[in-house]
């Protein structure tokens, strides 16, 4: 089973950098799989952000290019996320998730807030 | 940039009646397709996938059918526990949501 779980400041400061990481557990992140990033601000819908495959290739949200990075660390087996130059419209649960095999699998998501 | 539709917003259904909710993609994404549910404060919940393959220990009162850009989730007789809000998510390109269904009590 499929496990992730994602840690990170709850605050960042407007124009500051948000940093989030994904601890997967139950797969190797060198295997097959794209491990993603999802967003949510409170009350409205899913954003898919961006995602990194195995082989540490990137496809990121269009209107998000310019300010995201996702990056992988194989030797501690996570992915993370840094988003910068954040504004309040950045304020949202940040979910990491993945496809594996025929199934998908969250993480319960961590809420980051941006204010000053 | 792929966009899914969903609709209803909101649908009103009674305790033991039928719900069907409709995701239409801006161009095909084949039998690519997944349902969620989602209740407060809880992270989505895989109902489907392919499309109309229901995800472990999914109740067959939910059901999905559909592909290239029309899909509907059917709820044969909703339960109190399936009152929430629905999302579909296209996988065949990126990953793409609709704006979600939120099935509410009559």
């Amino acid at each position: 089973q499929v496990q992730l779980q994602e840690s990170g400041p709850g605050l960042v400061k407007p124009s500051g950098t948000l940093s989030l990481t994904c601890a997967v557990s139950g797969a190797s992140i060198s295997s097959g799989n794209w491990w993603s990033w999802v967003r949510q601000p409170p009350g409205k819908g899913l954003e898919w952000v961006g995602e990194i495959s195995h082989s540490e290739s990137t496809n990121y949200k269009p209107s998000l290019e310019s300010r995201i990075t996702i990056s992988v660390d194989k030797s501690k087996n996570q992915f993370s996320l840094k988003l910068s130059s954040v504004t309040a419209a950045d304020t949202a649960m940040y979910y990491c998730a993945t496809r594996h095999g025929t199934s998908f699998y969250w993480g319960r998501g961590t809420l980051v807030t941006v204010s000053s | 940039e792929m966009v899914m539709t969903q609709s209803p917003a909101t649908l009103s259904v009674s305790p033991g009646e039928r719900a069907t909710l409709s995701c239409r993609a801006s161009q095909s994404v084949g039998y690519s397709l997944a349902w969620y549910q989602q209740k407060p404060g809880q992270a989505p919940r895989l109902l489907i996938h392919s499309a109309s393959t229901r995800a472990t220990g999914i109740p067959a009162r939910f059901s999905g059918s559909g592909s290239e850009t029309e899909f509907t989730l059917t709820i044969s007789s909703l339960q109190s526990e399936d009152f929430a809000v629905y999302y579909c998510q296209q996988y065949n390109n990126w990953w793409t949501f609709g704006q979600g269904t939120k099935v509410e009590i009559k």
